[in-house]
């Protein structure tokens, strides 16, 4: 596709249920990204897969948090047993290599509201 | 820890003036990016800084990275209500395992007609 698409655009859930974010990233994109924007706030890195490969998820704020990107391509974000303080926008990138830089292109996120 | 700090977290001013928004981060790093995001938005690239001294300018945005300092500038001359965005600065802290952008905190730019 022309860009990083991601699904649902807004999800609310109650405290205790189970979500599952989607990202679609640029077709030939090697790299995928998930960061975490509560409201005011910078973008929090969560985690990074290089193809199907899990490379860095140094950034998961508990065990709760799941992320898979089995093919290589299309990743979700899993969040099991939601919490109030899981309520942000989660945004998922791929990006290329451009010259040694990696240039992040993002979705335009998933709005996650936990009641 | 990286500790990236931008400055001024908010910004308001009126069209036609200039003013620098100043990004310092905490470790040693020679790639540093620009993004703007809009109300609601996802983030756009401005920029990309991939060296000491480096400067890119686009319109009314010229961006500037000196390593030795660990700081980063993004200046507006001459500002426009368009650019009212909120401007994050993120630095590439990239490993032979890891791949992590560290974002600043942000500044929100408000363009007074």
């Amino acid at each position: 596709g022309a860009g990083v698409s991601q699904s649902p655009r807004y999800k609310v859930a109650k405290r205790g249920q189970d979500v599952a974010l989607r990202c679609d990233p640029i077709s030939g994109h090697v790299s995928l990204f998930w960061y975490q924007q509560a409201l005011g706030q910078g973008p929090e890195f969560l985690t990074y897969f290089q193809n199907e490969a899990q490379l860095d998820k140094s950034g998961l704020p508990s065990d709760r948090f799941f992320a898979e990107r089995p093919e290589g391509s299309v990743s979700t974000l899993k969040i099991q047993r939601t919490q109030q303080e899981d309520s942000a926008v989660y945004l998922c990138a791929s990006s290329f290599d451009e010259s040694g830089a990696n240039v992040l292109t993002f979705g335009a996120g998933s709005r996650l509201t936990v009641l | 820890e990286l500790k990236v700090e931008q400055n001024p977290l908010f910004l308001s001013m009126q069209e036609g003036k200039n003013y620098t928004i100043y990004c310092n981060y905490s470790t040693t790093s020679d790639r540093l990016y620009w993004y703007r995001q809009d109300p609601g938005k996802s983030l756009e690239s401005l920029f990309v800084l991939l060296s000491n001294g480096a400067v890119k300018q686009e319109g009314r945005l010229m961006a500037s990275l000196d390593t030795k300092a660990r700081l980063s500038t993004l200046h507006i001359t001459a500002a426009v209500h368009d650019l009212s965005a909120t401007y994050f600065c993120a630095v590439d802290m990239s490993g032979d395992t890891g791949n992590q952008f560290y974002f600043g905190t942000g500044t929100s730019l408000t363009v007074i007609p």
